[in-house]
C-alpha cells in the first residue's frame, strides 16, 4: 500500500548546523509530496510542497526536491535556528484521485540548541 | 475565513461517555478529512467527505465512531462509549478539488480517564 518512511528521531543540532531529514515513499500513481511541521502544542502547518518530478519546494530556508527515480523527498536547511525546533512530517497526497487522502510518515523530532 | 476551525481544543471525559467534536472547514473547500494522531506518531486517516457524502472510512474507524457532514459544510465526529485507547489528537483538514494540499485545523485533544 501507499506509505511514507522517514528517518527516526529525535535529531539534536546546534544552531547554524546543516539539517537533512530523509524521506522515501511508496505510492500507487503519481503523488504530490509535502513536508508539514508541527510546533509544540500546535496543529500541522504546511511547510513546502512539490507536485511533480524534479520540482523543488522551498520555504523559510527549507528545501526538498521530488526525486521520482529514488522515490525520495529529503528535507534540508543550510543553517537551523532554535525556532526550527519542531516535529517534521513527510507526507504524500493522492488528492483528486480515487485514493483521495494524505498519508503521513511517523514524524522526526528536531531540537536545535543554542 | 482564516482557516480550518476545530472545537473544542481540549476535551477530558470519563471512560464510557460519549463525546462529539466539530470541524468548520475553509468555506470554499468541498472535501473534509478526519485524522487521529497519537503521541509520537504521524496522523492516521480516519474518514473523508466530498460535500455531504462520506466516501471512505478507514478500518481504524470502529462502529463506536461516526462522522457526519450535513449540508456539506461543518462536520462532526462522535465517539460513543469512549475507551482509554481513544485518547489522541483528532485533526480535521479540508481541501478543494483543484488543489493538491489539505489545510489542517489545530486539532481537538481528547483525554479519556
Amino acid at each position: 500500500g501507499d506509505s511514507v518512511t522517514q528517518m527516526e528521531g529525535p535529531v539534536t543540532l546546534s544552531e547554524e548546523a546543516f539539517l537533512t531529514i530523509n524521506c522515501t515513499y511508496t505510492a500507487t500513481g503519481y503523488p504530490s509530496l509535502f513536508w508539514y511541521v508541527q510546533y509544540p502544542g500546535e496543529g500541522l502547518q504546511l511547510l513546502l510542497k512539490a507536485t511533480k518530478a524534479d520540482d523543488k519546494g522551498s520555504n523559510k530556508g527549507f528545501e526538498a526536491t521530488y526525486r521520482k527515480e529514488t522515490t525520495s523527498f529529503h528535507l534540508e536547511k543550510g543553517s537551523v535556528q532554535v525556532s526550527d525546533s519542531a516535529v517534521y512530517f513527510c507526507a504524500l497526497s493522492l488528492l483528486g484521485t480515487s485514493y483521495d487522502k494524505v498519508i503521513f510518515g511517523p514524524g522526526t523530532s528536531l531540537s536545535v540548541i543554542p | 475565513d482564516t482557516g480550518v476551525s476545530q472545537n473544542p481544543r481540549h476535551k477530558i471525559t470519563k471512560r464510557g461517555q460519549n463525546v462529539t467534536f466539530r470541524c468548520d472547514p475553509i468555506s470554499e473547500h468541498n472535501r473534509l478529512y478526519w485524522y487521529r494522531q497519537t503521541l509520537g506518531q504521524g496522523p492516521e486517516f480516519l474518514t473523508y467527505f466530498q460535500n455531504e457524502a462520506q466516501l471512505e472510512k478507514s478500518r481504524l474507524l470502529s462502529d463506536r465512531f461516526s462522522a457526519e457532514r450535513p449540508k456539506g459544510s461543518f462536520s462532526t465526529l462522535e465517539i460513543q462509549r469512549t475507551e482509554q485507547g481513544d485518547s489522541a489528537m483528532y485533526l480535521c483538514a479540508s481541501s478543494f478539488v483543484k488543489y493538491t494540499e489539505a489545510f489542517f485545523g489545530q486539532g481537538t485533544r481528547l483525554t479519556v480517564v
